[in-house]
């Protein structure tokens, strides 16, 4: 069964760096979405990504987020100048087209700020 | 989105049938009704989903009332592995952004 990959699955990094995650949602999905979940807390929406363009973004994908779709299979989230408060679990979603409601979630990159 | 509400715990054991109920009594004429399921440290994972009446399918069953204000999820004969965190999610398609609330969290006992 085709599933989300995300890379990498643990990542540490120094406040004020900068941080690629990566994640290759399945191969015939239309949308892609980036969630975070904070240690003990909901599961956040951040963005959502549709024909080479954000369709929405909530008010935590402030301007130190970015996303892109480089290539064909790729769906990044750049987190420019890492801060504390963002060490989270990162989810990538995909989901297949206009008829479900359902996304399929990768395995998570857990981001660890220092 | 409609705002949902459902129990934050629920115990169970093994073996057992198990019906998480949520109220969404905000739901609109569009809205269908989904559940997702995670375990720890793993991304959401699709259970069900339906809009009226019952939906089954080789988990679950969502049985939903004539005014959809609310739903349950039943489990049937839960095992150790059913012990997770399970959502009900209201919402439109196309496939929008998912608003989680906290869920109920489900712990199974041998």
């Amino acid at each position: 069964e085709p599933e989300v990959t995300q890379t990498p699955s643990h990542q540490v990094t120094q406040m004020g760096q900068e941080v690629i995650l990566r994640c290759v949602p399945i191969s015939n999905h239309l949308y892609f979405y980036w969630y975070r979940q904070i240690l003990g807390q909901k599961v956040e929406f951040l963005v959502s990504f549709y024909n080479n363009e954000i369709s929405e973004k909530s008010e935590i994908f402030d301007d130190q987020f970015s996303v892109e779709r480089p290539d064909g299979s790729n769906f990044t989230l750049k987190i420019r100048s890492t801060k504390l408060e963002d060490s989270a679990m990162y989810f990538c979603a995909s989901s297949p087209g206009e008829e479900t409601y359902e996304q399929y979630f990768g395995p998570g990159t857990r981001l660890t700020v220092t | 989105l409609a705002k949902t509400t459902q129990p934050i715990s629920m115990d169970s054991y093994e073996g057992q049938e198990v019906n998480i109920t949520c109220s969404h009594n905000n739901i609109a004429t569009n809205d269908y009704i989904t559940w997702y399921q995670q375990f720890p440290s793993q991304g959401p994972r699709f259970i069900i989903q339906g809009y009226k009446t019952k939906v089954t399918n080789e988990v679950a069953s969502l049985f939903i009332p004539a005014d959809r204000k609310s739903s349950t999820l039943s489990l049937p004969r839960v095992s150790l592995s059913d012990t997770a965190v399970y959502y009900c999610l209201v919402g439109d398609l196309p496939p929008d952004k998912l608003i989680f609330g906290t869920g109920t969290r489900l712990q199974v006992f041998p």
